[in-house]
């Protein structure tokens, strides 16, 4: 298995606001984390791919200038809500592969966010 | 792109009984399909997967099948118990490094399985 930390666990914030969710591995190297968003009673969307040192690729229909993600680390990737809206309130999860297990991806336990 | 199709969408069974949930995949490079289990609130966890070179896996109460040829595959939970009551998504992922893949995973919709006591 791995361990995934995120922090925080849940953010409430005020409309136009910014918040950084925190996404660490704690018992392996992450060459690649993915960042997620899953709305009530939906599936996992995958927002962005983050690799360590170079640019996150973003999926299709996410504003990159809204979603920044830094990936400085191989155990430490950052995704940054700008200017945060009501429609942005979400439950973000990270989670990255381990190489040792065949690319196996393991989740962090995820930040609920709510954006008043 | 991969789109991976799930059913039921909710499954309710009696405690004792089996439960099965399929997938199909549209993209037939994929050869990786995992399984998460996802209880409210909580993170997905990996519960088996399954890898193209074989047919079948096997772990305790639950195993996964898997046919290339129809590009489906399908999880069983036997003695199915209250605390299997989860959320419970498919994915399927291409190989490393082919046509952008870099091991993202592509997720179905999700099967809220209940299991009555």
């Amino acid at each position: 298995g791995a361990v995934v930390s995120q922090h925080p666990s849940w953010v409430i914030c005020k409309s136009g606001t910014s918040v950084k969710i925190e996404c660490r591995s704690l018992d392996f190297q992450a060459t690649t984390m993915f960042w997620y968003r899953q709305f009530p009673k939906q599936s996992l969307m995958l927002m962005a791919t983050s690799n360590e040192g170079s640019k996150a690729t973003y999926e299709q229909g996410v504003e990159k200038d809204k979603f920044l993600i830094n990936h400085a680390s191989l155990t430490l990737s950052t995704l940054t809500v700008t200017s945060a809206h009501p429609e942005d309130s979400s439950f973000y999860i990270c989670s990255e592969t381990n190489s040792a297990e065949g690319k196996t991806q393991y989740f962090g336990p995820g930040t609920r966010l709510l954006v008043l | 792109g991969e789109n991976v199709e799930q059913h039921p969408s909710t499954l309710s069974v009696q405690e004792g009984d089996s439960a099965v949930i399929k997938c199909t995949y549209s993209d037939s490079a994929s050869n990786y399909f995992p399984w998460y289990k996802q209880e409210l609130g909580k993170r997905p966890q990996l519960i088996i997967d399954i890898r193209s070179n074989v047919g079948e896996k096997k772990d305790q109460r639950i195993a996964v099948t898997l046919n290339k040829t129809a590009k489906h595959f399908s999880l069983h939970i036997t003695e199915t118990q209250p605390e299997d009551s989860a959320v419970y998504f498919c994915a399927a992922r291409r190989p490393a490094n082919s046509g952008g893949s870099n091991y993202k995973l592509t997720f179905g919709k999700g099967t809220l399985l209940t299991v009555n006591p």
